[in-house]
């Protein structure tokens, strides 16, 4: 079975401070973990995704995420936020096959103050 | 490039009325996603397609929901007959179908339905 929680609803942060919205997965198999960002009233868009490679992957806007498979985890990071990252952040977890399922996170709101 | 195109972008209808939902996936992508997504939550997936086949329909009511994707290019997703709680908004997606596990996902803008 695979599931995705993104432990914090909402997440406020002062402008050029870190970020740190968390994500933790379970799954049976090995998985392919992404975040998406959706900016209101514009799609779902990748920041980055995790598809068994290096376990610390770069995405765009400065964002990465490390793979830790020892705490289940694919945390989102980005050193310096910008009021422009002010968005909903979904954790994804995919596994296709016989037993195929794609689950995203309940998401986490990021705003960002002055 | 174009992205995906959904239409319409709003909905407001009567339940037990019938809806339909329409993407146009970006050229070239086989793989075509739909998904509901309520409000505050993430998007749920109802349906996939890789070309013309639904490889993955476990998660659509199938009493009132059905899709298509005739040509295994544009898909349509009907409701009949909706009721108050499909208000939500209808998210279609395609990805170019290497290797779906792994594939990026291009999202249309979504279409709000409201059922009164």
């Amino acid at each position: 079975a695979q599931s995705v929680t993104q432990l914090d609803s909402h997440v406020s942060v002062s402008e050029g401070t870190p970020v740190l919205l968390r994500c933790n997965y379970s799954s049976s198999y090995s998985p392919s973990l992404f975040w998406y960002v959706q900016h209101p009233n514009k799609g779902l868009q990748l920041l980055l995704k995790y598809t068994s490679a290096a376990t610390l992957v770069k995405g765009i806007n400065g964002f990465e995420a490390e793979f830790k498979k020892s705490e289940t985890s694919f945390h989102l990071t980005k050193p310096s936020a910008h009021m422009s990252d002010a968005a909903e952040y979904f954790c994804v977890v995919s596994r296709w096959g016989s037993a195929s399922k794609i689950i995203f996170g309940s998401g986490t709101r990021l705003s960002i103050r002055p | 490039e174009a992205g995906v195109v959904q239409s319409p972008r709003y909905k407001i209808i009567e339940k037990k009325q019938p809806v339909a939902f329409w993407c146009n996936p970006i050229s070239g992508h086989n793989t075509l996603y739909w998904y509901l997504q309520n409000l505050g939550q993430g998007p749920e997936l109802l349906i996939r397609y890789e070309n013309e086949e639904a490889v993955d329909d476990s998660q659509l009511p199938k009493d009132r929901f059905s899709a298509e994707r005739l040509k295994g290019v544009d898909s349509t997703l009907k409701i009949q007959p909706a009721e108050l709680g499909d208000s939500a908004v209808y998210l279609c997606a395609s990805s170019p179908g290497q290797d779906s596990s792994t594939d990026t996902q291009y999202f249309g803008p979504g279409t709000r339905l409201t059922v009164l």
